[in-house]
């Protein structure tokens, strides 16, 4: 299995709503990762998880909370979003490799977000 | 961090050789060198990673001189399908970080 699942594959939440992004696999990677991509934009870093602890947030705003329940799982959790929030949100998995993860990532196919 | 630069945009014709060259002066001692391919509205795609030299797969070719300070992916006898952004990464392998950057990515449009 090289999968990595994200659901739900399109969302969309106002301003004052609470929701969830979810990513699964189940390959045995112990780095997992977030990026958002915007329209014709390369995917830009948000979070890194490696051995379910977080080890880089790239100065994220609060409004988004990952969480790392077990080394199959991550989760990034939305609340009082902005419309330019709007972008396709993208899991990753990966090896590790003297602690920190290898250049081969495995992607999800993303969670569209829109917030209106 | 190692900053990449790559051409924004590249045409090519079926059954061609196409080879986009990335840019990396600043490349540490311990990064590695990764390339992704993306379809619209799709995840990234790993296609090849390399440290040195050259490394070759089923689907291309990866060219490192020894100065490490570019890289090139070459990918044989290209198809429509190969219409995507392709994109350059360095870092990973116990660098400093495993912090890794995608840079601005090469559009290649295949025409039949």
């Amino acid at each position: 299995d090289t999968e990595v699942t994200q659901t739900p594959k399109h969302l969309v939440m106002g301003m004052t709503n609470k929701k969830s992004l979810k990513c699964e696999q189940h390959m045995g990677h112990r780095a997992m990762y977030w990026y958002k991509q915007k329209a014709k934009k390369p995917p830009e870093l948000m979070f890194v998880y490696s051995y379910e602890k977080l080890s880089i947030n790239e100065s994220v705003p609060s409004r988004f909370s990952p969480e790392c329940p077990n080394s199959s799982l991550l989760n990034l959790h939305l609340h009082a979003l902005q419309p330019e929030d709007s972008a396709l949100y993208l899991c990753a998995s990966s090896q590790v490799d003297m602690g920190f993860g290898t250049g081969e990532l495995f992607f999800g196919e993303g969670s569209r977000l829109t917030v209106l | 961090l190692a900053k990449t630069t790559q051409p924004i945009s590249m045409d090519s014709y079926e059954g061609q050789e196409v080879n986009i060259t990335c840019s990396h002066n600043n490349i540490a001692t311990n990064d590695y060198i990764t390339w992704y391919q993306q379809f619209p509205s799709q995840g990234p795609r790993f296609i090849i990673q390399g440290y040195k030299t050259k490394v070759t797969n089923e689907v291309a070719s990866l060219f490192i001189p020894a100065d490490r300070k570019s890289s090139t992916l070459s990918l044989p006898r290209v198809s429509l399908s190969d219409t995507a952004v392709y994109y350059c990464l360095v870092g990973g392998y116990g660098g400093a970080t495993n912090k890794l950057i995608f840079g601005t990515g090469t559009l290649l449009a295949v025409q039949p």
